[in-house]
């Protein structure tokens, strides 16, 4: 099976600052990679696919890259509702798999 | 718009049966595959099992196979997850997800829209 591995695992940042966060696949998945979004109680929200392609409705402030086995998401000017969980996932081969979440507070 | 009824979710007792139903609408069920994702409490997310638009392909995590049956009516717009032998551990947030279309790549692998998900516990 394919692990990935997000860093970091939580990160503090404050309104208008810039993140970054990190996903590394243990094998090379070319760009089968997607980005999530996710609030408490609520479902995950598909942001990323084909590692950075938009989804449609998802404003130009989330932006991503990476292909083979690194690869990030870069969120900017962060605004309060930006404030969740992250996850990456690989569909380059079954069993998909996520990466563990990177939980986004304000700091 | 994309929308859904998620159905079937509730207390079961181990060794029990779950049938859980996602009713989809707003696009063209059969023409896309659909999955099962679920995340225990406090956890995170854990892919379950895909299905081809056909529903002639199926694909299940090693920790469901053999247990958990996905099945679709496309006539129905429906997704079915059978689930039997069930164990405390499979006690979660049970989510379907659309899969998207990349027309740059013909790549049908990735979710793009998700239901909002229904609680399956597993307990005495």
């Amino acid at each position: 099976d394919i692990q990935m591995t997000q860093s970091p695992s939580s990160v503090s940042a404050s309104e208008g600052d810039r993140v970054t966060i990190t996903c590394r696949a243990s094998q090379g998945i070319s760009n089968y990679l997607a980005w999530f979004q996710q609030k408490p109680g609520k479902a995950p929200k598909s942001l990323i696919y084909a590692a950075s392609s938009l989804q449609s409705g998802v404003p130009s402030k989330f932006s991503a890259s990476g292909s083979g086995t690194d690869f990030t998401l870069t969120i900017s000017s962060l605004q309060p509702e930006d404030f969740a969980t992250y996850y990456c996932q690989q569909y380059n081969s079954y069993p998909y798999t996520f990466g563990q979440g990177t939980k986004l507070e304000i700091k | 718009e994309v929308q859904w009824l998620e159905s079937g979710g509730g207390l079961v007792q181990p060794g029990g049966s779950l049938r859980l139903s996602c009713a989809a609408s707003g696009f063209t069920f059969s023409s896309y595959g659909m999955s099962w994702v679920r995340q225990a409490p406090g956890k995170g997310l854990e892919w379950v099992s895909t299905i081809d638009r056909s529903g002639a392909g199926t694909y299940y995590a090693d920790s469901v196979k053999g247990r958990f049956t996905i099945a679709r009516d496309n006539s129905k717009n429906t997704l079915y997850l059978h689930m039997n032998s069930l164990r405390a551990e499979d006690t979660a947030v049970y989510y379907c997800a659309k899969h998207g279309y990349d027309i740059l790549t013909g790549s049908r692998g990735h979710f793009d829209y998700w239901g909002q998900g229904t609680l399956v516990t597993v307990s005495s």
